[in-house]
C-alpha cells in the first residue's frame, strides 16, 4: 500500500461527455502527477502540479485539466471525450525537496469511453 | 528528449531461478534517476528499485538488484530466487529531478512453477 487513492475505480462514459478523476496524495506529500495508460503500454505523462500549480505538461490536449487542493488531492478532468481516452489514469504522488522525490502510484482509474 | 527502451517484450523464468531485464535510456542529462516499477494484473504500479545516476554502486533490494551502466546508458533489472509473486509487467522509468517520468514499453515476465 502507498497511501494513495483514487477514485472511482471504474467509470462508463460516452464520447463527447466530461469525466472528473479524483486522487488523494499520500500524506506529507506535496506533489502529484497524472499519467495514461493505453492497454499494452508504458504510462504517458499529463502533467504535474506542485503547490497547487501546474508544473510540467505532457503532450495533451487543453480538454485535459487538473486541479491540485490545499490538502494536496488533485482532480483530473477531462472535456469532450474521445474514444481514444479509454485508458488506466494513474496519479502519483512525492514529496518534492531537495532530495530524490520517487513516485508512488495509486490503484488508478480504468475509463471506458463508448 | 528522453527515451526508455525495454527489447523484451515479454520473458520466462522457472521458480528459483534468476532472470535479467534489460532497459536502455537516451539522455544528455548527467543528473537523474533511473526507476523499476512492477504493474502486477491488479494494475497498481510499484516501486520495485531506485538508483541514482550519480551513485557509482547499484542498488540493491532483497532479491533485486541493478546493473548500471551509466556511459552504456543501460540499466538491467537482475531477479534472484524468482517467485510466483514476481510475475507482473516490468516497466523501466527515467526522470530528472522534480520532472516526470518517461516510462518504457514494459517487460512481461512470467514464473513457470
Amino acid at each position: 500500500e502507498t497511501g494513495v487513492t483514487q477514485s472511482p475505480t471504474h467509470l462508463i462514459k460516452t464520447r463527447g461527455q466530461q469525466v472528473t478523476l479524483r486522487c488523494s496524495s499520500q500524506s506529507g506529500h506535496n506533489t502529484v502527477s497524472w499519467y495514461q495508460q493505453a492497454l499494452g503500454q508504458g504510462p504517458q505523462f499529463i502533467f504535474q502540479y506542485y503547490r497547487e500549480e501546474e508544473n510540467g505538461r505532457g503532450n495533451f490536449p487543453p480538454r485535459f485539466s487538473g486541479l491540485q487542493f490545499p490538502n494536496y488531492s488533485s482532480e483530473l478532468n477531462v472535456n469532450a471525450l474521445e474514444l481514444d481516452d479509454s485508458a488506466l489514469y494513474l496519479c502519483a504522488s512525492s514529496f518534492t525537496s531537495g532530495a530524490t522525490d520517487t513516485q508512488y502510484f495509486g490503484p488508478g482509474t480504468r475509463l471506458t469511453v463508448l | 528528449a528522453q527515451t526508455v527502451t525495454q527489447s523484451q517484450p515479454e520473458m520466462s523464468v522457472q521458480e528459483a531461478e534468476t532472470v535479467t531485464l534489460s532497459c536502455t535510456y537516451d539522455t544528455s542529462e548527467s543528473d537523474y534517476y533511473l526507476f523499476w516499477y512492477k504493474q502486477p494484473p491488479s494494475r497498481q504500479m510499484i516501486l520495485v528499485i531506485r538508483q541514482e545516476a550519480y551513485k557509482q554502486q547499484n542498488a540493491t533490494e532483497n532479491r533485486f538488484s541493478v546493473n548500471f551502466q551509466k556511459a552504456a546508458k543501460s540499466f538491467s533489472l537482475k531477479i534472484s530466487d524468482s517467485q510466483l509473486g514476481d510475475a507482473a509487467m516490468y516497466f523501466c522509468a527515467y526522470r530528472r529531478r522534480r520532472s516526470r517520468l518517461t516510462f518504457g514499453e514494459g517487460t512481461q515476465l512470467t514464473v513457470n512453477p
